[in-house]
């Protein structure tokens, strides 16, 4: 099945840094990726749609300054964390998908980021 | 926000016997997708229904769908302890939104 790597898998960090967390499609071309949150024992929240050379398309109450995101090109999106503070700490998961494909999301294997 | 909703929340079955899943959705679908979340780990996915099929199976899986109630059901059948997971629902649209989830426990 298709890869989807995501890298960091763990981040610990100072309050104040600034944290990017990359999303690689392997071997697909991703029309699509998404970004998710997901606190413990909870569902997927979408953050963010992020569009091959378009600007991502950010949900309700996610502030795109705080979260950027970039995708550059048909495999690669990356999210950046800013000034990442302690409440930022969280699951983040991304995912690749070929609109039209009538295929899945492929998910990375998510990043643990912990904010002291 | 969320799409879907699953039911039960929790559910923890003896090794052997079958576990079912529920998922209710909002809008009109494409397609509607199961998937397993291992703890602290990304999603796996299990099986893709299309909005015209009614029922498909993948090895001991069974998913059916029903547009008319905006539901769908993820069987599986004789579960094993390795079944232990999260199960989520998702339903496409112009975005993916994923269910609640169901965390099954399956006891050796």
């Amino acid at each position: 099945g298709a890869v989807v790597s995501q890298h960091p898998s763990r981040v610990i960090c100072k309050s104040g840094t600034s944290v990017k967390i990359e999303c690689r499609s392997l071997d697909f071309q991703a029309t699509t990726m998404f970004w998710y949150r997901q606190f413990p024992k909870q569902s997927l929240m979408l953050m963010a749609t992020s569009n091959e050379g378009s600007k991502a398309t950010y949900e309700q109450g996610v502030e795109k300054d705080k979260f950027l995101i970039n995708h550059a090109s048909l495999t690669l999106s990356t999210l950046t964390v800013t000034s990442a503070h302690p409440e930022d700490s969280s699951f983040y998961i991304c995912s690749a998908y070929r609109k039209s494909s009538n295929q899945p999301q492929h998910f990375g294997d998510g990043t643990r980021l912990s904010i002291l | 926000s969320q799409q879907g909703e699953e039911d039960p929340q929790a559910l923890s079955i003896q090794e052997g016997e079958n576990a079912t899943m529920n998922c209710s959705y909002k809008t009109s679908i494409n397609n509607l997708q199961w998937y397993r979340q291992n703890s602290g780990r990304g999603l796996v996915h299990l099986i893709l229904i299309r909005s015209n099929e009614r029922e498909k199976h993948s090895g001991r899986l069974r998913v059916t769908l029903d547009t008319s109630k905006k539901s769908s059901s993820l069987l599986i059948t004789a579960s094993r302890a390795a079944d232990t997971a999260s199960y989520f629902c998702a339903t496409d649209g112009n975005q993916f939104y994923f269910g609640t989830g169901t965390s099954l426990t399956v006891i050796p």
